[in-house]
């Protein structure tokens, strides 16, 4: 079936850095945009990083631009985030997302379950 | 980043309607097509609507979309116990080049 897994969260200090990994399955990972949004315990869903389909496009939230970093290999069918100079407000689960075809709408019709990242010393 | 604004929380009995309005401006919701989301306790968010009315395949008919300028509104009518769960406008904002969510709306059947 088509899914999302998200893996790679996890405790890191402040100022450390993590690399959260997106493994696709079901449908053809390389025809569909993808995204990252984080959500922080007990607060709304924030937008945060999109990348098209060739990966030579992005865009990033002002509040990581300079810090994550959005990638994927279509070979491996995976979507990754890497983050650097981690701050305790990125405690947050972070979820991918695939962007829908069947609209032109900045939509996301499929969604992982999720990886925990926490920023604490 | 700026974010679409909703109301914090709205409430009805069973079988009522309730509607909830995301408000934002022209370098979004003004200018490009709004979704809506649903996250029930626990869960990823499922998406109900897209392109400001449009429902997916397997959405059913009681959730319905609409947009008047900046505003966009999702209305669920004959509410279910079941609908008791956080929902979520999303669109692009063109002047940001980055997706903006809503600050989420908490639906409580009573």
């Amino acid at each position: 079936q088509v899914q999302l897994v998200e893996s790679g969260g996890g405790l890191v200090e402040p100022g450390g850095s993590l690399r959260l990994s997106c493994a696709a399955s079901g449908f053809t990972f390389s025809d569909y945009n993808m995204t990252w949004i984080r959500q922080a315990p007990g607060k709304g869903l924030e937008w945060l990083s999109y990348i098209t389909t060739s990966g030579r496009t992005m865009f990033y939230a002002n509040s990581v631009r300079g810090r994550f970093t959005i990638s994927r290999d279509n070979t491996e069918n995976s979507l990754y985030l890497q983050m650097s100079s981690l701050r305790a407000e990125d405690t947050a689960i972070y979820y991918c997302a695939r962007r829908a075809t069947m609209t032109t709408s900045h939509s996301f019709d499929i969604w992982g379950q999720g990886t925990m990242v926490t920023v604490s010393s | 980043q700026s974010m679409l604004t909703q109301p914090p929380s709205v409430s009805a009995a069973p079988g009522q309607k309730v509607t909830i309005s995301c408000s934002g401006s022209n370098s979004n919701t003004g200018n490009n097509y709004v979704s809506w989301y649903q996250q029930l306790p626990g869960t990823a968010p499922k998406l109900l609507i897209h392109e400001d009315q449009k429902r997916p395949s397997g959405i059913p008919d009681r959730f319905s979309g609409s947009k008047s300028g900046t505003s966009a509104t999702l209305g669920i009518t004959g509410l279910q116990t079941g609908d008791e769960a956080d929902y979520y406008c999303g669109t692009w904002d063109t002047s940001l080049s980055a997706g903006v969510f809503g600050t989420g709306t908490k639906v409580t059947v009573l």
